[in-house]
C-alpha cells in the first residue's frame, strides 16, 4: 500500500557507470518530482513533472535524464556516473502545484 | 533554529516540553509554506502547512506560525515526545507556478527522556 514507492532502495556502482532509479505511485497525482539529498541532509529539486509534461529542470547536468511514461511512473536515468552524483534520491508526488509533497523512501546512490 | 549553513541545526529538548523550531524565508513572493519532518532512512513527510493569507495554523499538537513582514515561519510541537525526534524541514512553494518547492537546510530535533 506504499504512496509512493522507488527501486531500488540502495545503489552501489562504479564511475562511468550507467543506472536508472523507478519511481511510482498511487494516490492518483498529477505532478511528480525527483529531489536530491546531499550528506548535509540539504534538499534540492531536480526535475518537476505534470501530467507527463516536464516544468521544472533545475540546471541538472544533461547526464540525468528523467522519463515519465505515465502519470503515475517518472523514472531517472543516470549517464556516466560521477562521484559527485552519490547522494539519496527521492521521487515525491503531489495532487497540482502549491500542495504538500509526498515523498518515497529514497534510493542511497554510491558512486565509487 | 533554522539556518542556511554548513552544519545542521540541533534543538534539544526535554520530553515533555514544548519545542519551536525556526525558519526564514527569502522570496517575499512565496505564498504557500509547509513543514516535513525526516526520520532515518524514510522520506520527508507532511506535517502542516499554511497559505499566505493566515498567519496562524493549528494541527494535532503542532502550530504553525507565518509572520510574513519579516519572512519569518515556526513549527510549535506541543508535548514534545521521544517520537518527535527526526529533522525538520520548512519549504516554500507557489515558485514557478507552484511546481517548485524550496527546502531550508533542516534543524535536527532531539528529544530527551
Amino acid at each position: 500500500d506504499t504512496a509512493v514507492s522507488q527501486t531500488p532502495k540502495y545503489l552501489v556502482t562504479q564511475m562511468g557507470n550507467d543506472k536508472s532509479i523507478k519511481c511510482e505511485q498511487n494516490l492518483g497525482h498529477d505532478t511528480m518530482y525527483w529531489y536530491k539529498q546531499d550528506s548535509k541532509k540539504f534538499l534540492k529539486i531536480m526535475f518537476s513533472y505534470n501530467n507527463k509534461e516536464l516544468i521544472i529542470n533545475e540546471t541538472v547536468p544533461n547526464r540525468f535524464s528523467p522519463k515519465s511514461p505515465d502519470k503515475a511512473h517518472l523514472n531517472l536515468h543516470i549517464n556516466s556516473l560521477e562521484l559527485g552524483d552519490s547522494a539519496v534520491y527521492f521521487c515525491a508526488s503531489s495532487q497540482g502545484s502549491s500542495s504538500p509533497l509526498h515523498f518515497g523512501n529514497g534510493t542511497r546512490l554510491t558512486v565509487t | 533554529g533554522e539556518s542556511v549553513g554548513l552544519h545542521l541545526p540541533t534543538l534539544s529538548v526535554q520530553e515533555g516540553d514544548n519545542s519551536i523550531i525556526n525558519c526564514a524565508y527569502s522570496n517575499s513572493a512565496s505564498d504557500y509554506f509547509i513543514w516535513y519532518k525526516q526520520e532515518s532512512g524514510k522520506g520527508p513527510q507532511f506535517i502542516i502547512d499554511i497559505r499566505s493569507n493566515m498567519d496562524k495554523r493549528q494541527g494535532q499538537r503542532v502550530t504553525v506560525l507565518l509572520n510574513k513582514t519579516v519572512k519569518h515561519l515556526s513549527l510549535q510541537i506541543a508535548a514534545t515526545q521521544p517520537g518527535d525526534s527526526a529533522v525538520y524541514f520548512c519549504a516554500e512553494g507557489g515558485d514557478t507556478g507552484g511546481f517548485k518547492t524550496i527546502f531550508g537546510a533542516g534543524t535536527r530535533l532531539f528529544v530527551k527522556a
